[in-house]
């Protein structure tokens, strides 16, 4: 069983599009957290819910709305997506919001933008 | 130190050596020292997460040490592998204002030739 899965594993899609991609974890835990990986291969954190509530919202354009429906997912909606949002986004998850939990990581999503 | 910096940046060894790298972190509001494990096309696997000054864990023929009052930790691999092959990441909350939020260093890659 896969503990945390995200959908699709490849999204190629045109400049100005709206896309999802969604994940979810069966692990019981309680964070959720959606990394993207920049151009220098860096994982750098974008969103975090703990419980359904947002805790770390970074510098990311308010084309990028995350949404908790319940603490076992959380989806990343993208809005009039752009050449530059082209990565590769993990979602992870950990037991609690605390720096001493490992994170379980998704095996990403490559966005390719046309 | 600012950020999470992790040297090198990659490394070929033979098969049967020995190995190490460093993780080098801020010292200031430090929580925790993860160490994560990349294999191509799969997701991040946690190996360690330290929290003390002077930890030491081990999984196997991977172990790793933590010194945080100077802010860095070591990784080291006995006789290496070829399946040992990957990305090696760590990540720290320091020098943060968020105890929860990660940040991660640009990983070392190492390949290990049989």
């Amino acid at each position: 069983d896969t503990a945390v899965s995200q959908t699709p594993k490849y999204l190629v899609t045109q400049m100005g599009n709206d896309k999802s991609i969604k994940c979810e974890q069966n692990l019981g835990h309680d964070t959720m957290y959606w990394y993207k990986q920049d151009s220098k291969k860096f994982l750098k954190i974008m969103f975090s819910y703990n419980n359904k509530e947002l805790i770390i919202n970074e510098t990311v354009p308010n084309r990028f709305s995350p949404k908790s429906p319940d603490k076992a997912h959380l989806n990343l909606h993208i809005n009039s997506l752009e050449l530059g949002d082209s990565a590769v986004y993990f979602c992870a998850s950990s037991q609690e919001w605390t720096a001493n939990q490992p994170q379980h990581f998704g095996d990403g999503t490559r966005l390719s933008i046309l | 130190i600012l950020n999470v910096e992790q040297s090198p940046q990659s490394l070929h060894v033979q098969e049967g050596d020995s190995t190490n790298f460093t993780c080098s972190f801020p010292s200031s509001n430090f929580y925790a020292l993860h160490w994560y494990r990349w294999e191509t096309a799969k997701s991040p696997e946690a190996l360690f997460v330290m929290t003390l000054n002077g930890d030491e864990k081990k999984k196997g023929r991977i172990s790793a040490t933590l010194n945080t009052k100077e802010g860095y930790s070591y990784l080291y691999i006995k006789g290496s592998q070829p399946e040992d092959s990957a990305t090696y990441l760590c990540a720290s909350n320091a020098g943060g204002t968020s105890y929860g939020k990660l940040t991660f260093g640009q990983g070392t890659i190492l390949t290990v030739h049989p």
